[in-house]
C-alpha cells in the first residue's frame, strides 16, 4: 500500500520557471492539502481540495494554483518560480471530516535559483 | 479563521524525564479537533496524539499525554519518561474544516 506518493523528491528550477508537482493517494481520501515547510514557520497550507472537485486557498496561495485532477490526484503548479518559493513541499490527504488523520507523502525539496 | 502558536521554538529534556510542550490555538468552528505530530529527520510525518474538542477526558497515547483546557485554548502535550528516540521537531495542529499546522517545537533529549 503506497499510501501518498509526491514527485519528484527534488527539485532545482532557474527564477522564472515554470513546473508541477505530482500527489497522487490509493486510500480513496476525500481530502487532499498541500503545505510548504520552512524553517521557523512549521507547516504553511496553501491549497487544500475538501472533496473531488473542489479547491480552496489556504494561508499562503500566491504564486500556487492547483488541479484537483480526480479522486486520487492533487497537483501543484508554480507558474513562474521565485526564490522565495525555495522550500519543501508536502501533500496530504485525509477522509475529511472531523477527527480523522492526515497521511502525509515524503516531501519535495524545491530550490528556485 | 484557523490559528495555532507553538511559542516555544526549541526544548530540552534529559533522558528519562518529563517534557511538557505548548499549543495555543483559535478557531470559530464549535466542532474541532486537535493533533500533535512528531517530524523526525527523516521528514515523515507521524500521527502521536489525538483531541476531540467535544470530550472533556485527556488523550494518553503510552508516554504521550495532552491537557487540554477548551476555554484557555490550549493544548499542551506531555511526554514521560523521554528516550532518545523522542528527539525531533514537534507540530501542534488543528481540524476545524480545514487542518492547519504551528510553527514546530524541536525537542532534544540528553542522554
Amino acid at each position: 500500500n503506497a499510501g501518498v506518493t509526491q514527485t519528484p523528491k527534488f527539485q532545482v528550477l532557474k527564477t522564472g520557471q515554470s513546473m508541477t508537482l505530482q500527489c497522487a493517494q490509493d486510500m480513496n481520501h476525500n481530502s487532499m492539502y498541500w503545505y510548504r515547510q520552512d524553517p521557523g514557520m512549521g507547516l504553511r497550507l496553501i491549497y487544500y481540495s475538501a472533496s473531488e472537485g473542489t479547491t480552496d486557498k489556504g494561508e499562503v496561495p500566491n504564486g500556487y494554483n492547483v488541479s484537483r485532477l480526480n479522486k486520487r490526484e492533487f497537483s501543484l503548479r508554480l507558474e513562474s518560480a521565485a526564490p522565495s518559493q525555495t522550500s519543501v513541499y508536502f501533500c496530504a490527504s485525509s477522509w475529511g471530516g472531523s477527527g480523522t488523520e492526515a497521511f502525509f507523502g515524503q516531501g519535495t525539496r524545491l530550490t528556485v535559483v | 479563521a484557523q490559528t495555532v502558536t507553538q511559542s516555544q521554538p526549541e526544548m530540552s529534556v534529559q533522558e528519562a524525564e518529563t517534557v511538557t510542550l505548548s499549543c495555543t490555538y483559535d478557531t470559530s468552528e464549535s466542532d474541532y479537533y486537535l493533533f500533535w505530530y512528531k517530524q523526525p529527520p527523516s521528514r515523515q510525518m507521524i500521527l502521536v496524539i489525538r483531541q476531540e474538542a467535544y470530550k472533556q477526558q485527556n488523550a494518553t497515547e503510552n508516554r504521550f499525554s495532552v491537557n487540554f483546557q477548551k476555554a484557555a485554548k490550549s493544548f499542551s502535550l506531555k511526554i514521560s519518561d523521554s528516550q532518545l528516540g523522542d528527539a525531533a521537531m514537534y507540530f501542534c495542529a488543528l481540524y476545524g474544516n480545514k487542518l492547519v499546522f504551528g510553527a514546530g517545537t524541536i525537542l532534544r533529549v540528553k542522554s
